[in-house]
């Protein structure tokens, strides 16, 4: 079946350091892969996204290029800020019929200290 | 629109209880999720619909728990009776769709004494 891989937390860094999550994925067909963001007490909501392979997902900052190749979705930033500490998940939707199945990998927390 | 809408926040009750947590997708959504956090097992999936219609529940954890979708716009989670290990955070989610992105609710915190 469907599943993701994340690389294991807590990831701290100091405000300004370079940050990249890793993300594994394996799937059948052509998934499109996400990024999630879970800031505390809250749910999670999209950071980005890509849909085929090479695609580049990007916002805030934060950066995410599809390789198929490699069947990974690494999650990057040039220079982490203290609001940018919250918990990651990586997660592939399949299309399944006229809906779309999302699967969710064990997220990665992410500390930013001054 | 308010987003996805979850009820109660906070949830705390007695072994054997039964719990209801109820959810208000989005107007239009046609996939709606019931997702479980827990610090051991992560983000699992539990069950998922599509224009009303259970299209996978194999993740549901065991038969005291239960999910409905009576209509477009709302949804039931059941657990019959409940135990201290459904202790966890529960996530509605909804989209539109295929490869659509997937909206959380706020989650419903459930403590089991």
């Amino acid at each position: 079946g469907d599943s993701v891989t994340q690389m294991e937390g807590p990831v701290t860094l100091s405000e300004e350091a370079f940050l990249t999550i890793n993300c594994t994925y394996t799937a059948t067909g052509y998934p499109s892969l996400f990024w999630y963001v879970q800031y505390p007490g809250e749910g999670l909501q999209l950071l980005l996204k890509a849909t085929k392979a090479d695609d580049k997902g990007s916002n805030k900052g934060f950066e995410a290029t599809y390789r198929k190749e490699t069947t990974s979705f690494h999650l990057e930033k040039g220079s982490v800020q203290v609001s940018d500490s919250a918990v990651y998940f990586c997660a592939l939707s399949r299309d399944t019929g006229t809906a779309s199945k999302l699967t969710f990998g064990t997220g990665t927390r992410l500390q930013v200290t001054l | 629109d308010a987003g996805v809408i979850q009820s109660p926040r906070h949830e705390v009750t007695e072994m054997g209880q039964e719990v209801t947590l109820r959810c208000k997708p989005i107007s239009g959504h046609n996939s709606l999720f019931w997702y479980r956090q827990t610090m051991m097992r992560g983000l699992e999936l539990l069950i998922y619909f599509n224009n009303n219609v259970p299209i996978d529940d194999s993740g549901m954890p065991e038969d005291r728990f239960s999910a409905k979708m009576p209509n477009a716009s709302f949804s039931t989670l059941k657990i019959q009776p409940s135990e201290p290990r459904d202790s966890a955070v529960y996530f509605c989610a909804s989209s539109f769709g295929r490869g659509g992105e997937a909206f959380f609710g706020q989650g419903t915190r459930l403590t089991v004494v």
